[in-house]
């Protein structure tokens, strides 16, 4: 069974560019959600996509965003790259029920390291 | 979701157990514990998780107080490949509220 596949796995960009990052996750698995990672604020949550629909979303500056195809596929798009965008980007799966307890883990990719120049 | 409290870090012998603790004094009833690892650079990786039972799989153990105020997840017999971040979270398991509040885990590094 295939898992978390991000792409690219390295990305250099410069300020002010825009960068998209693709998500494809697990096969049957319909909820994804992004992550940040840097070594000042650590691993942080930024939004979750389910069926093609944003569900729960960080206080990150409008500058992130992101979607979800009819496939289970997503996509993270930065604009206007600053500097301290710089960090890995971590994207997860899950086998996800609409509510009550669930009893499946979040599956995790092996991230999108983007630096900023 | 509840706060958790680790240790910053912690060493192990290879082929010791690895017990690694996590402080959540504040857990409601329906909060789930979860315990990830990360291994350097790479995407964190579900180990475990529980309620208020003990659970075992083909990775790790995981106990929980009686209180469910804190818990331990055991590395039965730690290799080198298990040195990583060991995140501790806790998750609401109703609600629509799905994400994970990771704080700074714990480092274990396995000694040779």
């Amino acid at each position: 069974k295939a898992g978390v596949t991000q792409t690219p796995r390295y990305l250099i960009k410069t300020r002010g560019q825009q960068v998209t990052l693709s998500c494809s996750p697990i096969s049957g698995h319909r909820s994804v959600s992004w992550y940040q990672q840097t070594p000042g604020q650590g691993l942080q949550f930024l939004f979750e996509y389910f069926s093609e629909t944003q569900r729960n979303k960080e206080n990150f500056p409008g500058r992130f965003s992101g979607r979800q195809f009819s496939n289970s596929r997503s996509e993270m798009n930065v604009s206007t790259l600053e500097l301290g965008d710089s960090a890995l980007y971590l994207c997860a799966s899950r086998l996800s029920s609409t509510g009550g307890s669930f009893s499946y883990g979040y599956t995790f990719g092996s991230g999108t390291r983007l630096t900023v120049v | 979701d509840a706060k958790t409290t680790q240790p910053p870090s912690m060493d192990c012998a290879e082929g010791r157990a690895a017990n690694l603790p996590c402080n959540h004094s504040t857990i409601s009833g329906n909060e789930y514990v979860y315990w990830y690892r990360q291994i350097h650079s790479q995407g964190p990786q579900y180990i475990i998780h529980g309620l208020k039972n003990n659970e075992t799989n083909e990775m790790a153990s995981l106990i929980i107080t009686e209180d469910r105020k804190s818990s331990t997840l055991i590395l039965p017999h730690a290799t080198l490949r298990d040195t990583a971040v060991y995140y501790c979270i806790v998750l609401n398991s109703g609600g629509s509220n799905y994400k994970l509040t990771f704080g700074k885990g714990t480092l274990l590094t396995v000694n040779p």
